[in-house]
């Protein structure tokens, strides 16, 4: 089953405004993280944000937010102030801490973001 | 210099050639991943070190081999490679500790005809 799932193959957004990247889960883990990594189109994994499931508040990282949703098993990356550098493939990417003790990360299909001038 | 070094960064090879693509890592991290990323599939993982004298297989070991030669190096072997291991293929490190982020490392770039 899948456990990361990432509904949005493409978007765009016009460049300076908001932007909401789709991200749900699936885990019967009671502990585990979940992340952010940024692949431009050189083709490198850039960390962006992290969550982790017993944190009480939302994380942010400068422009780059997660809005998490426990209940509802989403891990939703909100992107503000939209920039032409932002223009890439995102990964969403869950760590399950109990029943995963290899640390290894599960990740989502990806969305492409496509900023426009 | 980067933290995680990832040798060659293109490849192209024949099929039934052997390969092997080598990790470095100056972070002192215990734990070594290889993931490989194949268009519209995310990234999936092919082994993983918790260090030198243990090794685990990912979900798609299959056709793949690794060796943790130190701490800081870890290499991935296509013992007889075939077009569809064609991919991008990324080394990863981590700390053994909880929330602890993965470093990637730049990709290496595989074609096999």
């Amino acid at each position: 089953a899948q456990k990361i799932t990432q509904t949005q193959p493409g978007m765009f957004v016009q460049e300076k405004e908001a932007v909401t990247l789709d991200c749900t889960y699936d885990t019967s883990d009671p502990s585990y993280g979940l992340f952010w990594y940024k692949q431009p189109s050189s083709g490198e994994m850039i960390f962006l944000i992290y969550q982790g499931s017993y944190d009480q508040q939302n994380a942010t990282e400068g422009r780059y937010s997660l809005n998490f949703q426990k209940a509802r098993k989403s891990a939703n990356l909100v992107i503000s102030a939209s920039q032409l550098g932002d223009s890439a493939m995102y990964f969403c990417a869950m760590r399950e801490l109990v029943y995963n003790q290899g640390g290894k990360l599960i990740f989502g299909q990806g969305t492409e973001l496509s900023v426009k001038p | 210099d980067a933290d995680v070094t990832q040798t060659p960064r293109n490849r192209i090879t024949k099929t039934g050639k052997r390969i092997m693509l080598e990790c470095s890592q100056t972070k002192g991290h215990d734990r070594m991943y290889w993931y490989r990323q194949d268009p519209g599939l995310g990234l999936r993982l092919i082994y993983y070190s918790f260090d030198v004298k243990d090794i685990n297989k990912g979900e798609i070991s299959d056709g793949y081999s690794v060796s943790r030669q130190a701490q800081a190096k870890f290499s991935l072997s296509l013992e007889s490679a075939i077009p569809n291991q064609t991919a991008l293929y990324f080394c990863a490190t981590s700390t053994s500790g909880a929330y602890n982020e993965q470093f990637f490392g730049p990709g290496t770039r595989l074609t096999v005809l």
